[in-house]
Formats: structure tokens, C-alpha cells, sequence
């Protein structure tokens, strides 16, 4: 049982560059969310989605985007990357986003913007 | 808003002592959930222990315990018979319950915990 798995777990970006970090669960979730952890911060969430084809901000949208086309994969776009943007970035899922369920967690992806 | 503090940067215990992080938290709500999160040198976010607000009773789970004072707001974490696995950034977080799909947890900055033997 392969949980929550995050793809890349490093990468290096330029100023402006873009990518993809990639995320899958296994376990037929339909809640998933991203946050991004800053030292000193705590972890702070980017975007959620409570389903395929829902989707909606969190705590700090801005410089990122989000799809749900299916249950199982939620990937965090960069369409032009920032040195704010180094960061430890998480994904997460849950059963059904209820306030008391246990989030599972992937092991994050580590990005650097130069 | 919702804020989650935690005024302990780092903590450190003797192997097989007890300690306990502090977390205080703000809301006007009355119903909602607040957790621990372990964060080893391995990065994996692990959940330690939760607690809902409705319940008095602490929540426990083996060696870790809650002291949660609803009035206060305060929700602290005691390990017991500390180990040395237990090193790691401990998170204190809190989910407000408002009937839908809300689990946009908001964390508190960490307790980063040593364990030496």
C-alpha cells in the first residue's frame, strides 16, 4: 500500500522556470490538499480540492495551480518560479476533508528557486 | 482568524524522562479538533494524537497524552518515557468543524525536540 507519493522528492529550479510536482494517492481519498513548509512558519496550505473537478485556494494560492481530473493524482503547477517559492512542499489526502480525520502525508518534495 | 502558537523552538529530554509541549491556539469557535503531528529527520508528517474539543476527557495514546484546558485554550503534548525515535519537530494543529469538507488544518511554527541518551 503505497499511501500519498510525491514526485520529484529534490529540484532545483531557475528564476521563471516552471514545473510540476506530481502527487498520487491509493487509497480512493477524495480530499487532497498541498502545503508548503517555511522554517519558522509551520506548515501553510496552498490549494485543496474535495473531489475531481473541484478545487479551491488556501492560505497562500498565489504563483500556483491546481487540477483535479481524478480521484487518485493532484499535481501543484508553477507557471513561473520565484526565489519565495523554496520551500518544502507537502501533500496530503484524506478520506472525505471531514475536520476530524487523520491526514496522511507524503514524504515532500524539497525545491530550490535560484 | 485562527492562530496556533507554540513558544518552544526547541526542547530537549534524558532518555526515559517526561516532557511536554506547549501549544496555545486562538478561536471564537466551540466546535473543532486539535492534533499533534511528528515530523522525524525523515520528513514524513505522522500523526501523534488528536482531540475533540466537545470531549473533556484527554485524549492518550500509549506514551503521549494531551492536557487539553478548553477555557485556555491550551492544548499541551507529554511524552512519557521518552526515546530516542521520539526526536523530531512536533506540531501542534488546529481544524475548525463546520460541518463540510474542512480539513485545512492550520499549524502552529514547532517544537523541535532532542532526545539524549
Amino acid at each position: 500500500n503505497a499511501g500519498v507519493t510525491q514526485t520529484p522528492k529534490f529540484q532545483v529550479l531557475k528564476t521563471g522556470q516552471s514545473m510540476t510536482l506530481q502527487c498520487a494517492q491509493d487509497m480512493n481519498h477524495e480530499y487532497m490538499s498541498w502545503y508548503r513548509q517555511d522554517p519558522g512558519m509551520g506548515l501553510r496550505l496552498i490549494h485543496y480540492s474535495v473531489g475531481a473537478g473541484i478545487t479551491d485556494q488556501g492560505e497562500v494560492p498565489n504563483g500556483y495551480n491546481v487540477s483535479r481530473s481524478t480521484t487518485e493524482d493532484f499535481p501543484l503547477r508553477l507557471l513561473s518560479a520565484a526565489p519565495s517559492q523554496t520551500s518544502v512542499y507537502f501533500c496530503a489526502s484524506s478520506y472525505r476533508g471531514a475536520g476530524n480525520e487523520k491526514l496522511f502525508f507524503g514524504s515532500g518534495t524539497q525545491l530550490s528557486v535560484l | 482568524a485562527q492562530t496556533v502558537t507554540q513558544s518552544q523552538p526547541e526542547m530537549s529530554v534524558q532518555e526515559a524522562e517526561t516532557v511536554t509541549l506547549s501549544c496555545t491556539y486562538d478561536t471564537s469557535e466551540s466546535d473543532y479538533y486539535l492534533f499533534w503531528y511528528k515530523q522525524p529527520p525523515s520528513r514524513q508528517m505522522i500523526l501523534v494524537i488528536r482531540q475533540e474539543a466537545y470531549k473533556q476527557q484527554n485524549a492518550t495514546e500509549n506514551r503521549f497524552s494531551v492536557n487539553f484546558q478548553k477555557a485556555a485554550k491550551s492544548f499541551s503534548l507529554k511524552i512519557s518515557d521518552s526515546q530516542l525515535g521520539d526526536a523530531a519537530m512536533y506540531f501542534c494543529a488546529y481544524n475548525w468543524n463546520y460541518g463540510g469538507a474542512t480539513n485545512k488544518l492550520i499549524f502552529g511554527t514547532g517544537t523541535l525536540l532532542a532526545v539524549q541518551p
